[in-house]
């Protein structure tokens, strides 16, 4: 069954360091998500990608953030500057098309110290 | 724009009991709805979605819901309860005309006494 894949499953970063998450999408899916969640707290919309640009983006993914589809099939979150609160678990989700169930992938540990 | 809450935080059950997680949303139109579970350190898992049509869904694992417009509930069942169900379930609403994004409620943590 395909998946959505993250790599690294966990990132211990320094704060102030670029860090940059990976997610390989299902194969034949066109939208793409970034959403975190910090211990304890809901799962929050980060940003949706299509055709090559942003088309959503919450109040959470200011200047510090970037994504961006390198390849036919990466997906990658960057965070040019790490804060504490930059700690959280992140998932990459992928769906079909526009109005169709995400499938999130495993999810990326980041903890900034 | 939309939102979605999850009145009770933590629900404890007997295995072999009955189980029902709460959920309304908050939406103008008949939304998306969707229910995920999360295990300890995995991801999201999608156990079943309403798009459309027979308000009563079959999901993954022995799971349903019920979408009630006329409550804006889409409250999640369970038949019987085995320990493996211990895990936090969310529910998410959406996409919607406001976006592609889905909104999540803060998540029921359910736990299963044997």
């Amino acid at each position: 069954e395909p998946e959505v894949t993250q790599t690294p499953s966990h990132q211990v970063t320094q704060m102030g360091q670029e860090v940059i998450l990976r997610c390989v999408p299902i194969s034949n899916h066109l939208y793409f998500y970034w959403y975190r969640q910090i211990l304890g707290q809901k799962v929050e919309f980060l940003v949706s990608f299509y055709n090559n640009e942003i088309s959503e983006k919450s109040e959470i993914f200011d200047d510090q953030f970037s994504v961006e589809r390198p390849d036919g099939s990466n997906f990658t979150l960057k965070i040019r500057s790490t804060k504490l609160e930059d700690s959280a678990m992140y998932f990459c989700a992928s769906s079909e098309l526009e109005n169709t169930e995400a499938f999130f992938g495993q999810g990326t540990r980041l903890t900034v110290v | 724009a939309q939102s979605v809450t999850q009145p009770d935080i933590h629900i404890t059950v007997s295995e072999g009991a009955s189980l029902e997680l709460r959920c309304n949303y908050s939406y103008g139109a008949t939304p998306y709805l969707f229910w995920y579970v999360q295990s300890p350190g995995q991801g999201l898992q999608l156990l079943l979605k309403y798009f459309s049509g027979d308000t009563l869904v079959q999901g993954i694992k022995g799971f349903e819901a019920e979408f009630k417009r006329s409550q804006s509930s889409f409250n999640l069942r369970k038949p019987s309860v085995h320990w493996s169900d211990a895990a936090e379930y969310f529910c998410a609403v959406g996409p919607t005309e406001y976006g592609n994004k889905l909104v999540f409620g803060a998540g029921t943590i359910l736990r299963v006494k044997s």
